[in-house]
């Protein structure tokens, strides 16, 4: 069945440093692929979405870009901030459409 | 304008007594989504509304787990005769559209701590 698999956390980063999370799907086709985010005391909300091969999601200087080839949609920023400290979640839609299937969640912690 | 909202934010349960959590999606959402998220786990899906009709329920896990949506609104998931592994958050999930490849709006969830 589908699933998705990414990096264990925690990761702990200082303030300005590069930040790559990894996530891998097994799914049949091609889902649309997402990252969300959980800031401390707050609801997932999205963070970024792709929904074809090759597409590149970003939104508040993180990226991914779906890459077919090796199924995978790491999660990149070029410099991290304290407030960037949640959990991340990436995610795809189920094979019958109608769900989104999670990874387990990677805690990100960046100190200044 | 307000988000989703759920109701109650916690809830205490003994084990075998019922439960009845509730989710008010975004006005006008017609897709509405509810997961299960275990302590330290990514949100797993239970089941799926398009407006009231319900067309996926694939991810409850058991016949005690039952959720309604009769005005294609609010909607209630129903838990009887609850356990222990049934401690989880309860997530509510709403989207303007009728699939998942839109932008579901999570509310804050149900803490349901079974004794």
């Amino acid at each position: 069945g589908d699933s998705v698999t990414q990096m264990e956390g925690p990761v702990t980063l200082s303030e300005e440093a590069f930040l790559t999370i990894n996530c891998t799907y097994t799914a049949t086709g091609y889902p649309s692929l997402f990252w969300y985010v959980q800031y401390p005391g707050e609801g997932l909300q999205l963070l970024l979405k792709a929904t074809k091969a090759d597409d590149k999601g970003s939104n508040k200087g993180f990226e991914a870009t779906y890459r077919k080839e090796t199924t995978s949609f790491h999660l990149e920023k070029g410099s991290v901030q304290v407030s960037d400290s949640a959990v991340y979640f990436c995610a795809l839609v189920n094979q019958a459409g109608t769900a989104l299937i999670f990874g387990k969640g990677t805690t990100l912690s960046v100190s200044s | 304008g307000a988000g989703v909202s759920q109701s109650p934010r916690y809830k205490v349960a003994k084990r075998g007594q019922d439960v009845a959590l509730r989710c008010d999606p975004i006005s006008g959402h017609v897709s509405l989504f509810w997961y299960q998220q275990a302590l330290g786990q990514g949100p797993e899906f239970l089941t799926y509304f398009q407006n009231e009709a319900q067309l996926d329920k694939s991810g409850l896990p058991s016949d005690r787990f039952f959720a309604e949506r009769p005005e294609g609104s609010v909607s209630t998931l129903k838990i009887q005769r609850t356990q222990q592994e049934d401690s989880a958050v309860y997530l509510c999930a709403s989207s303007l559209r009728g699939a998942p490849s839109y932008e579901q709006y999570f509310g804050p969830g149900t803490r349901l701590t079974v004794t």
